[in-house]
């Protein structure tokens, strides 16, 4: 079957790093997407990585490795805006999303 | 980037009554849009994918006659709840693949959403 998984909810420090994981088992991949929700709210889009590496974007980053069906979400220098969830999706042969649950990311002063 | 719009952004409606949700591409033509339902604190669920022009196509365990998508134009999509119950009060979500969005043509785009209190 076709499986997302990354950790249910994470902490830390406004001005700090954090790393969200996220793993895949798909029927094919064309393409990973990382998703920002806040509370109540769509889900925004944040980046789109479909070959191996390292994509930067401002604060947010986004790795791909697809020979390990894995990717990380690197937010750096944490702004108490950054609370949200963040969900990972997977495209997959059939051009459609399969979403993870999504990561609770909560930001302390 | 790419805007989608959504209406109504809330809808309280009595039991038994039918509801439409309006979901526009404002900037692109969507050949095809979808549409998601989110309950409290899980994930996005994927309901139907509908195409311009063509019948829309439906996930597993989703009614077709009870939520009735129409995909009249490029730029427009409806959701219509219909004889909505208590249990269909939810976070309803659209969002459109833009295709001329270069590299990020596999984009979805989301509207704001829907959320829908049935009494």
């Amino acid at each position: 079957g076709q499986n997302i998984d990354q950790p249910t909810e994470m902490t830390a420090t406004e001005g700090a790093i954090v790393q969200i994981n996220c793993t895949y088992q798909t029927s094919g991949f064309n393409g990973l997407f990382w998703y920002q929700q806040h509370a109540g709210e769509a889900p925004t889009f944040l980046s789109y990585n479909v070959l191996d590496g390292l994509e930067e974007k401002g604060r947010f980053s986004s790795f791909l490795s697809r020979s390990k069906g894995y990717s990380y979400l690197l937010l750096k220098e944490l702004q108490m805006k950054d609370s949200a969830s963040y969900l990972c999706a997977v495209m997959d042969s059939n051009y459609q999303l399969i979403w993870g649950a999504g990561t609770k990311l909560i930001i302390k002063p | 980037g790419a805007v989608v719009s959504q209406h109504p952004s809330w809808v309280i409606c009595k039991s038994g009554t039918s509801v439409k949700i309006e979901c526009r591409s404002l900037d692109f033509q969507a050949t095809t849009m979808f549409w998601y339902r989110q309950f409290p604190k899980q994930s996005l669920m994927l309901m139907a994918t509908s195409n311009e022009g063509s019948k829309a196509t439906y996930e597993q365990g989703v009614e077709k006659d009870k939520f009735l998508i129409n995909h009249a134009s490029l730029t427009l999509s409806t959701l219509t709840v219909t004889s909505a119950h208590p249990e269909d009060s939810s976070f309803y979500i659209c969002s459109a693949r833009d295709p001329g969005g270069g590299s990020f043509q596999e984009t979805q785009y989301f509207g704001p959403g829907t959320r829908l209190l049935v009494l």
